[in-house]
């Protein structure tokens, strides 16, 4: 199976701030990754899928990037609304693949 | 408006059975991949099965044998049968509608959430 390693597992950031979480496959996906946000008591909501397309609907401070098996998710300019835990999820083949652990972003 | 609603969660002791109800609006769900995925307290996300639109059913190793995945396209609702529950079976579950994008349809998201159903496992 094909593990899925978050980092960090935690930040601290301000309002404005440029944020970067990480997220590694245990073996190639070339572009095969999603990107969630939750908020707590909330369902998950998709963010980006192929690694860098961004959902309908989501605002353009967020972007993805990357391919094999290091991929990152980047807001450019942190708002109080993006405070929430982020997980990345491989599509790699069948079934749905697994989530990383998460990244809680939590307010400096 | 596009919508997944599920219920039937509650508190139930280790061995018993449940099942959850996720129905759909704005979209049938047996032409569409249809996911469950829990969360337990405090923890991150687990894939627990899908339903694709062609018949076909797979579990997460941790629940394959004791929880089956079905539908029923006159109430455009999809279930998760859970048998022989144990205490970390306890978590939200929450059903997801699986998309499609892509020139060869090759990359898959989950782009429609329900707000979930609480599962305890306790005696």
């Amino acid at each position: 199976d094909i593990q899925m390693t978050q980092s960090p597992s935690s930040l601290s950031a301000s309002v404005g701030d440029r944020v970067t979480i990480t997220c590694r496959a245990s073996q190639s996906i070339n572009n095969y990754l999603n990107w969630y946000q939750q908020k707590p008591g909330k369902a998950p909501n998709l963010l980006i899928y192929a690694a860098s397309s961004l959902q309908s609907g989501v605002p353009s401070r967020f972007s993805g990037s990357g391919s094999g098996t290091d991929f990152t998710l980047t807001i450019s300019s942190l708002q109080p609304e993006d405070f929430a835990t982020y997980y990345c999820q491989h599509c790699y083949g069948t079934p749905p693949g697994t989530f990383g652990q998460g990244t809680k972003v939590e307010v400096k | 408006e596009v919508q997944l609603v599920e219920s039937g969660g509650g508190l139930i002791q280790p061995g018993g059975s449940l099942r959850l109800s996720c129905t759909a609006s704005g979209f049938t769900v047996s032409a569409n991949y249809m996911n469950w995925v829990r969360q337990a307290p405090g923890k991150g996300l687990e894939w627990v099965s899908i339903f694709y639109s062609g018949g076909a059913t797979y579990y997460a190793d941790s629940v394959r044998g004791r929880f089956t995945i079905s539908r029923d396209s006159s109430k455009n609702t999809l279930y998760l049968h859970m048998n022989s529950l144990r205490a970390e079976d306890t978590a939200v579950y929450y059903c997801a509608r699986e998309s499609v994008a892509g020139p060869d349809g090759e990359y898959y998201y989950m782009d429609v959430w329900g707000k979930g159903t609480t599962v305890t496992v306790s005696s």
